[in-house]
């Protein structure tokens, strides 16, 4: 089974904190997804890397930067937290040789900034 | 812009009945369609994938349908158990966007299934 593992499940920081959230997975796919998951509107893509150093901006990368340093590992930063940020952070993998390239997901970091 | 809308917003059910869940999109390119379920406080798990040429799939107790020509789904839950109990989301993944799958998300429909 695919297994796709967040750093934490709940994280409580104050506004002006950088913020780092570790997602690993472990089926050696090339794709990996950051989204924020906010009452009413729906996951929304933040950030995606299709290969270790690379990256692409989503939807809404204002506020975040990532990292993937290697094939497993992709994180989130958030330079300096807000309030506004207080959200539910999923990360997902794909695998990009097997179409419609499902997507895993982990179980989500809920994020609180105070 | 690409939209789904899923309805109804929430549906509460007795154990052991069937439901149906509806979802609309104006995807372009359209090129597949996925129903996930949500557990509260946990990350979306696929349920169906359907690509353009398909219109059914099922899934145990969880049937989902597809009509490419009127951009419609819906995920049909047969006997439904307390389990059930969680956010379905409908998901469209545009066709241009190579490999890393760009998608769209609906809202979700909470179900809750009591005794």
């Amino acid at each position: 089974d695919v297994k796709v593992t967040q750093s934490s499940r709940y994280l409580v920081k104050r506004t002006g904190e950088k913020v780092f959230l570790e997602c690993v997975q472990d089926m050696d796919h090339e794709n990996m997804f950051w989204y924020r998951q906010d009452p009413g509107l729906g996951l929304r893509l933040i950030y995606f890397s299709y290969d270790v150093k690379m990256k692409e901006k989503g939807d809404i990368p204002e506020g975040y930067s990532v990292s993937r340093e290697k094939k497993e590992r992709f994180s989130l930063i958030l330079e300096s937290a807000s309030t506004n940020q207080t959200s539910m952070y999923l990360c997902a993998s794909s695998f990009t040789g097997v179409y419609p390239y499902e997507q895993y997901f982990g179980p989500g970091t809920r994020l609180t900034v105070t | 812009k690409n939209q789904v809308e899923q309805s109804p917003q929430s549906l509460i059910i007795l154990e052991g009945k069937n439901c149906t869940l509806q979802c609309n999109y104006t995807v372009s390119p359209f090129s597949n369609l996925r129903w996930y379920k949500q557990d509260t406080g946990r990350g979306p798990v696929s349920l169906t994938i359907m690509t353009f040429s398909e219109n059914t799939k099922s899934n145990g107790r969880y049937t989902a349908t597809l009509d490419a020509d009127t951009k419609q789904s819906s995920l049909h839950i047969t006997a439904s158990q307390l389990s059930d109990s969680a956010s379905y989301i409908c998901v469209v993944s545009a066709g241009n966007t190579g490999t890393a799958s760009k998608l769209t998300f609906g809202t979700g429909t909470r179900l809750q299934v009591t005794l």
